[in-house]
């Protein structure tokens, strides 16, 4: 079936290093989502991207959208303990529903 | 404020009981949409509803069923037919399809 994968699975880093999450999908997506889960929490949205290689900027986080329109990625700088937490992206395959990536867990190490 | 309510936070139920979660919003949402969550795992979709008194089967949809008679609830029942009930329910909207979902708190259902 069509699948939203997410690399790594789990990133421990020291606070101050930065972080970066992929995703890749099987088939074009006609826009990305990125949401962020905080340790027993609910995910919350972040950010939409639609057009190919865009880039968007939300102070240390940085998402871009692959020219294919199939892989996303999330990059933060200089992490912070605040930044922990799981991040999913998300991707319309056809018009009715988001199709989950498998999320990428991250750990702060003070 | 606006916002999507799921209760109650926690849920205890024995093997072979149905249970209903509750999930209202008062954001004028069209679109709602049920996943479930297993440790460590991922956002699986079990039934979506894009406009009231209608919905659709999501990924795992089997062992659940809910319903839509109005704009502002969604609410998910848990059957005994489900053989894995435990997890960690959330339920979302969005204003139309393509748009970043609102998720509530969640319900964290454990059946004994």
């Amino acid at each position: 079936g069509q699948q939203v994968m997410q690399i790594p699975q789990y990133q421990h880093v020291q606070e101050g290093e930065d972080f970066t999450t992929y995703c890749n999908s099987s088939t074009t997506l006609s826009n990305i989502q990125w949401y962020k889960q905080r340790p027993g929490g609910h995910p919350v949205f972040l950010i939409q991207l639609v057009k190919s290689g865009e880039v968007k900027k939300q102070k240390r986080l940085t998402f871009q959208f692959g020219e294919a329109k199939k892989n996303s990625s999330l990059h933060i700088t200089a992490t912070q303990t605040t930044d922990v937490g799981t991040y999913f992206c998300a991707g319309w395959i056809g018009n009715e529903k988001l199709t989950f990536g498998t999320g990428t867990r991250l750990t702060i190490i003070p | 404020d606006g916002g999507i309510t799921q209760s109650p936070k926690y849920l205890f139920r024995k093997e072979g009981q149905n249970v209903t979660l509750s999930c209202e919003q008062n954001l004028n949402h069209d679109a709602m949409y049920w996943y479930r969550q297993d440790p460590g795992q991922g956002l699986r979709l079990i039934y979506y509803s894009q406009i009231v008194n209608d919905f659709q089967k999501g990924d795992i949809a089997e062992g659940y069923s809910v319903s839509r008679e109005k704009k502002e609830s969604f609410p998910l029942t848990v059957t005994s037919a489900q053989k894995n009930p435990t997890a960690f329910y959330l339920c979302a909207s969005s204003i139309q399809g393509d748009y970043g979902y609102t998720f509530g708190s969640g319900t964290r259902l454990t059946v004994v």
